[in-house]
């Protein structure tokens, strides 16, 4: 089946652990994305990436580490300069880098991040 | 000491009826729109697009309305079932904004009484 994985779906971290959050896509898709949900608030946006080997910051992205080594994996690390890191992050991906055309972006099932 | 988060806006109907979800944006350069289902714990699913050079457009069971003359969008669901209980929000992309970055409204909670 062609589609967006996360894992864990649920993890724990004590307060000052860094912790990484999977993210594989076999969409053969070039852009990823990785977003922060909480209670009552929309999805905001932490990284994106257009391309292998490239990434840029979105609206939150401090507290926050990404690498893009491969296309299919978009891993992002929530360090302990996070200062609020209990939330649901969600991934996702797009068939396209932007300019003038549109695509949909295909998320995953969220990993719900926990810090004791 | 406890942390209270935002609600969210609510809407309940009754099995069989229809529904409408609204959503407001404020970018008039918009000119390209998603509407989501997020199911408790899960991540959001497509239902329906728009663009711009729409005022209407349907799917199955779903109807997506835009009225860009007071940055509305609004979507429809006919015969509401208990499996269309989920949070639907909204989200919006326009020319020229690099990475394909969509932003997302905060959502409404469905709840389909039987």
């Amino acid at each position: 089946d062609g589609g967006i994985t996360q894992s864990p779906k649920y993890l724990f971290r004590k307060e000052g652990q860094n912790v990484t959050l999977s993210c594989e896509q076999n969409l053969n898709h070039d852009a990823m994305y990785w977003y922060r949900q909480d209670p009552g608030q929309g999805l905001r946006l932490i990284y994106y990436s257009q391309i292998v080997n490239d990434f840029q910051k979105g609206d939150i992205a401090e507290g926050y580490s990404v690498s893009r080594e491969k296309k299919e994996s978009f891993p992002l690390t929530v360090t302990s300069a996070q200062k609020n890191p209990t939330a649901f992050y969600l991934c996702a991906s797009s068939p396209t880098s932007g300019g003038n055309s549109y695509n949909e972006q295909f998320f995953g099932p969220g990993t719900r991040l926990t810090v004791l | 000491g406890e942390s209270v988060g935002l609600h969210l806006p609510t809407l309940s109907v009754q099995e069989g009826d229809n529904s409408i979800i609204n959503c407001a944006y404020s970018n008039s350069a918009s000119d390209y729109f998603i509407w989501y289902k997020q199911e408790s714990g899960k991540g959001p699913q497509f239902i329906i697009d728009i663009r711009s050079n729409m005022d209407k457009r349907q799917g199955q069971r779903v109807t997506v309305l835009l009225n860009k003359t007071v940055k509305h969008l609004s979507l429809q669901i006919a015969a509401t079932q208990p499996g269309d209980s989920a949070v639907y929000f909204c989200a919006e992309n326009m020319a020229g904004r690099t990475g394909n970055q969509f932003y997302f409204g905060t959502g409404t909670s469905l709840t389909v009484i039987p």
